[in-house]
């Protein structure tokens, strides 16, 4: 079975440019979750969508991040302009439902300049 | 507080040697327990589900003390492949709010 899919991989961006980071996750898997992880820290929610549905984006900068799930299945994160704070590990995750375990993919690691 | 706590480390360890740490929540509502292992510049990858009575893995055995409010995770005979990071991750069921902790570094040497 296919892991969770997650490009690019690797992307080095000048700040106030616009960046994308594409996820698609298990198949079958309902709860998709943006996650941001700085170095010698967990991960921290940004959004985690049910289906199609945004339920918590509680977390997400709203002024600069943005996010869609639109047909339930892969989703997009957007930053615009991004700052060099942003520089991260951006990470996605699946699970079957919001009470299961998840699983992650390789994350796209986002360096701003 | 943060909702989730780990003693950072690093936990320096020879082979073949047992080694366990814990993990503290501060939400008496969390409801499921999850450690992770998350290798350098690689992510988090499931190691196992923490149940209410307690369970093993092979070497890994997790523990939960609600009254307490933290969980353990011991690892017996140790690998020079089990140097990870290892996060503690506790889901609050009623709204699905994983916390994730910072992670405990473990290495173990020859």
């Amino acid at each position: 079975e296919a892991g969770v899919v997650q490009s690019p991989r690797y992307k080095i961006i000048e700040k106030k440019q616009p960046v994308a980071f594409w996820c698609n996750p298990i198949s079958g898997h309902n709860t998709l979750y943006w996650y941001l992880q700085n170095l010698g820290q967990g991960p921290e929610l940004l959004i985690r969508y049910e289906n199609e549905e945004a339920v918590d984006d509680s977390q997400l900068p709203k002024d600069r991040f943005s996010a869609e799930r639109l047909k339930g299945v892969d989703s997009t994160l957007k930053i615009q302009p991004a700052e060099l704070g942003d520089s991260a590990v951006y990470l996605c995750a699946s699970s079957s439902t919001g009470a299961e375990a998840q699983y992650f993919g390789p994350g796209t690691r986002l360096l701003v300049l | 507080r943060k909702e989730v706590e780990q003693d950072p480390g690093p936990f320096n360890v020879p082979e073949g040697a047992t080694v366990a740490f814990n993990c503290t929540y501060s939400n008496s509502a969390s409801q499921s327990f999850f450690w992770y292992r998350q290798d350098c510049r690689k992510e988090p990858k499931l190691l196992m589900s923490v149940y209410s009575s307690g369970n093993e893995d092979g070497r890994f055995t997790a523990q939960l003390n609600r009254a307490s409010q933290y969980i353990s995770l011991l690892i017996r005979d140790s690998k020079l492949s089990d140097s990870a990071t290892y996060l503690c991750v506790v889901n609050r069921l009623y709204d699905y709010k994983l916390s994730f902790g910072a992670g405990t570094t473990v290495t173990v040497r020859a």
